[in-house]
């Protein structure tokens, strides 16, 4: 089975940009590995904030956006705020099988 | 608007069989535009996705690797649910248990748009 990395934790800045990076163990990320990004709160389910590499869904804020960059999914954060703070976490899909991430705590300070 | 209700018993013993369902209101366990999941979180192994069961003319399931040899899951049309079985379990298998809903829109899978409520489920003697 394939293993996703994503960094463990980041720091952001209020109002700063971070990009948060999803690799898979097989080799360079691709659309066709459909990248999804999910944002996790304490005390609920995840939720999705980027589904095939960088589609967005309607509650989805704009300061979000996803691309494949440098053999990896990517997630950038523009403009942080502090309802940002929270667990991020990818999904890839080899065939019929999807692997999450091992999740990056994202910090907002 | 879809919702997943889970129900099943939030303690079992090490080398038995847990058992969840996932009722489903608003959609068909039998949609030809769905497939419905299992998903669990523990603080030592993150997220990890368990296996999905759909239907295209006929029933199909993907299942992890970790857990291939020990999951099952089923759907029941009759109740509109699908249930996970995971035999053999051992503390390891202690954690949040989530269902969830892909919905295929034309070209587009959207994966896991709408999530049961989680289940605790301890794994001890």
């Amino acid at each position: 089975q394939a293993v996703v990395t994503q960094e463990p934790s980041l720091t952001v800045s209020p109002g700063g940009t971070v990009t948060l990076t999803c690799g898979s163990s097989t080799g360079a990320v691709t659309s066709g590995h459909y990248p999804y990004w999910f944002q996790q709160k304490p005390g609920q389910a995840p939720r999705t904030l980027i589904y095939d590499t960088s589609n967005k869904r309607s509650w989805t804020p704009a300061r979000f956006s996803g691309s494949l960059l440098g053999g990896k999914a990517a997630l950038t954060l523009s403009g942080a705020q502090p309802e940002d703070e929270a667990e991020y976490y990818c999904l890839l899909s080899y065939s019929g099988a999807r692997v999450f991430g091992g999740g990056t705590k994202l910090t907002v300070l | 608007q879809v919702q997943l209700q889970q129900s099943g018993p939030g303690l079992v013993k090490p080398s038995q069989t847990l058992s969840l369902t996932c009722a489903i209101s608003g959609d068909s366990v039998s949609s030809n535009s769905a497939a419905w999941n299992w998903i669990r979180q523990s603080p030592s192994r993150g997220l990890e996705w368990l296996g999905r069961t759909y239907y295209k003319s006929k029933w199909y399931d993907d299942y992890a690797v970790s857990v291939k040899s020990r999951i099952t899951i089923n759907p029941d049309t009759s109740k509109n649910q699908f249930s996970l079985q995971l035999n053999s379990v051992t503390p390891e298998d202690t954690a949040v248990y989530y269902c969830a809903r892909d919905k295929i829109v034309g070209a587009t899978t959207l994966n896991f748009d709408y999530w049961g409520q989680g289940s605790l489920v301890t794994v001890s003697s």
